[in-house]
């Protein structure tokens, strides 16, 4: 079964450093997105990819976070300068285009820790 | 506005009972209501999911219940088995073609199902 692929699981990064998580989304797929959760708290939005731009942004993605699908098969989230709070578990979910269904597939997780 | 609203929080019930856990919206314009469940260690994944057109869907032992004039909707997890004891997550979304379906989620209940 396709699934979406997400590294590294776990990254342990100085505050102030530039972290890259990576993804790689269910292959005909159309829609990207990024979601983070905090330990113990909700799910929550970040940004939406769609025809190589981003088509939505929640308030949490400032100018420090930044996305790209660089070679048509990764997409990864850059944060540029860490900061305590970023340290949260970071999802990749993908979906396709479907009138009847919105299923977003998730990834496992990136777990990035701020020290 | 952007708000969902879940409860409980968190939820002990005995094998073979009933789960019920409840959520709100306040956006009319969500159109698509998901239930996620996430084990630990794994991201989210798609239940059962429903559209504002009815007002109950069941697949197997989950059933949501859907009140449109509330603004409100149910999970229900019948005949409850220790396999089911992990965090579920309501959401809500209005899919559209431009950016894809941004969930917006509930704050999650853990659910714990004593042998």
């Amino acid at each position: 079964e396709p699934e979406v692929t997400q590294t590294p699981s776990h990254q342990v990064t100085q505050m102030g450093q530039e972290v890259i998580l990576r993804c790689v989304p269910i292959s005909n797929h159309l829609y990207f997105y990024w979601y983070r959760q905090i330990l113990g708290q909700k799910v929550e939005f970040l940004v939406s990819f769609y025809n190589n731009e981003i088509s939505e942004k929640s308030e949490i993605f400032d100018d420090q976070f930044s996305v790209e699908r660089p070679d048509g098969s990764n997409f990864t989230l850059k944060i540029r300068s860490t900061k305590l709070e970023d340290s949260a578990m970071y999802f990749c979910a993908s979906s396709e285009w479907n009138t009847n269904t919105g299923e977003l597939f998730f990834g496992e997780g990136s777990r990035l820790t701020v020290l | 506005q952007q708000q969902v609203k879940q409860s409980p929080q968190s939820l002990i019930v005995q094998k073979g009972g009933i789960s019920i856990i409840n959520c709100a919206y306040e956006n009319t314009a969500f159109d698509y209501f998901p239930w996620y469940q996430q084990f630990p260690g794994k991201g989210p994944a798609l239940l059962i999911a429903i559209r504002p057109d009815v007002s109950e869907k069941k697949e197997g032992r989950f059933t949501i219940s859907f009140n449109k004039s509330a603004k409100q909707f149910s999970l229900h997890i019948m005949d409850s088995q220790p396999g089911d004891s992990a965090t579920y997550f309501c959401a809500a979304s209005e899919p559209s073609k431009a950016a894809g379906n941004k969930l917006t989620f509930g704050g999650g209940t853990r659910v714990l199902v004593k042998p």
